[in-house]
C-alpha cells in the first residue's frame, strides 16, 4: 500500500521561513508533487519533485531525498497570505499518472 | 481556457435521492480525475479516466457510486442513493499527458440530509 506522513499543523511568524516534512512509503515511486488548498478553494499545484535535490520556484522550494523516502516544502518570507492547508502528493507505478494525497499541514501564519 | 469547470457548486439533497455531479476539463487534457475531500478522510481519488475510458475505480466507495466520461470534454459522478455520509466536497481534476500538474475544478460541496 501507499502511505505519507506530514505534520497535522504548523504555525510560523510572518516574514519567517518554515518547511513542512512528509515522509512517504510507496512501491514503484515516480515523483513526490506538493499542492496547496486554502479554505473553502481547491487544491494548485506548486511543485514536484522525480529527482533528488532542490528545486526552486519564487519563494517556495521543494527538496526530495529518494534514499530516505523524504521531502519537504520549504516556505520563505512567509506573508499572511501563505495560511493555507499544504498537501504532499506520491505519483508512483500502481496509477502512473494518479495521485496518493497526505493528509496536509495547515499553516498558519501570524503577524 | 477557463479551467475545469463542475457544476453544480453546491448541492443539498435528502437521503435516498439521486445526485449527479458534472464536470468539464480543460480542453486538450488526456486524464480526469474524481475526488472527494472530508476532514476525516482527507483528499481520496475515486475514478480516473484516461482519453475518456476508466482506468481505476477501485476508490469508488460503493456500488452506489458511478462516473462516467461520455466524451472528452464531459464527466458525470453519479451518487445513487445518496446517504448522509456522502456529504463531502466532490473535486474534478484534470491532466495533460507528460505534466505533472492536476488542475482542480472548484469543487462540489455535497449535503445529504
Amino acid at each position: 500500500g501507499q502511505s505519507l506522513e506530514q505534520p497535522s499543523e504548523v504555525t510560523a511568524v510572518e516574514g519567517a521561513i518554515v518547511q513542512i516534512n512528509c515522509t512517504y512509503q510507496t512501491s514503484g515511486f515516480y515523483g513526490l508533487s506538493w499542492y496547496q488548498q486554502h479554505d473553502g478553494g481547491a487544491p494548485t499545484f506548486l511543485s514536484y519533485n522525480a529527482l533528488d535535490g532542490l528545486e526552486e520556484t519564487g519563494r517556495f522550494s521543494s527538496f526530495l531525498s529518494r534514499s530516505d523516502s523524504y521531502g519537504y516544502l520549504l516556505l520563505q518570507e512567509l506573508q499572511m497570505k501563505d495560511s493555507a492547508s499544504y498537501f504532499c502528493a506520491v505519483r508512483s507505478s500502481t496509477g502512473a499518472n494518479n495521485l496518493f494525497f497526505g493528509t496536509g499541514t495547515r499553516l498558519t501564519v501570524i503577524p | 481556457d477557463a479551467g475545469v469547470i463542475q457544476s453544480p457548486r453546491h448541492e443539498v439533497t435528502e437521503m435516498g435521492q439521486e445526485v449527479t455531479l458534472r464536470c468539464k476539463p480543460i480542453s486538450g487534457h488526456d486524464y480526469l480525475f474524481w475526488y472527494r475531500q472530508t476532514m476525516m478522510r482527507g483528499l481520496e481519488l475515486l475514478i480516473y479516466f484516461n482519453n475518456n475510458v476508466p482506468i481505476d475505480d477501485s476508490g469508488m466507495p460503493e456500488d452506489r457510486f458511478s462516473a462516467k466520461m461520455p466524451n472528452a470534454s464531459f464527466s458525470t459522478l453519479k451518487i445513487q442513493p445518496s446517504e448522509p455520509r456522502d456529504s463531502a466536497v466532490y473535486f474534478c481534476a484534470s491532466l495533460a499527458d507528460s505534466y505533472n500538474e492536476q488542475f482542480f475544478g472548484p469543487g462540489t460541496r455535497l449535503t445529504v440530509l
